[in-house]
């Protein structure tokens, strides 16, 4: 198994107030990328990561914003927390880009988020 | 604009064989991946077809057809284990960028 972790694992906050969410990995992979997953929308991509400093935004990233300033750790934040953003967060990794094996994307344990 | 389906649930017996069907229409290809997802837990890799054809991996087996923009995913002599969301995602562009379809809930029944 790929060597990522996520904190916390479980969070639950008010409106209103920041959020930061933690995926750590030892894989030393370069890209990284956050999801949530919500009932009947799937996985769907918030922001990516391709090197240290170097981010991009995905699907949804209305509302979050991340950085990545060692390899190994990726932040997701959320400026100002909404109940619309109650949901489960996984990280990811992936080796390479391209159309390969080899950069098959690998999930954490996920974040349960909930915002009251 | 990107679409990805698949059936939202099935059910199946213990020990026989079921496949799980996934359509897509996306702009540019450049994989095909299914993931398996137990309950309150991450997604993890099953396989990857970037060819059409079958990718075959124990009691699991993938299928391809890229003009139909079609795959499926077959599973044989099911276990209970086997009970678990399945879900296909493309791969579109060149980014590493994964497009998920909702997931088939699949339930094994003894």
């Amino acid at each position: 198994d790929a060597g990522i972790t996520q904190s916390p694992r479980h969070k639950v906050t008010e409106t209103g107030t920041p959020v930061t969410l933690r995926c750590h990995q030892t894989e030393n992979h370069r890209y990284m990328y956050w999801y949530r997953q919500d009932p009947g929308h799937g996985l769907r991509l918030i922001h990516y990561s391709y090197g240290v400093k170097d981010t991009d935004k995905g699907e949804v990233s209305d509302g979050y914003s991340v950085s990545r300033s060692k390899t190994e750790d990726f932040l997701l934040t959320l400026e100002s927390a909404t109940s619309s953003q109650t949901s489960v967060y996984f990280c990811a990794i992936s080796e390479l880009a391209g159309g390969s094996r080899t950069d098959t994307q690998y999930f954490g344990p996920g974040t349960r988020l909930t915002v009251l | 604009g990107q679409n990805i389906d698949q059936p939202t649930e099935m059910t199946a017996t213990e020990g026989a064989i079921v496949q799980i069907n996934c359509t897509y229409q996306t702009s540019g290809f450049n994989g095909l991946f299914w993931y398996q997802q137990h309950a309150g837990e991450a997604p993890t890799f099953l396989s990857y077809n970037v060819l059409d054809g079958l990718e075959e991996k124990g009691r699991f087996s993938s299928f391809l057809s890229r003009s139909k923009g079609y795959s499926y995913l077959l599973l044989k002599e099911l276990q209970m284990k086997d009970s678990a969301s399945y879900l296909c995602a493309v791969r579109a562009g060149e980014t590493d960028k994964l497009i998920f379809g909702t997931g088939t809930r699949l339930q094994v029944f003894p």
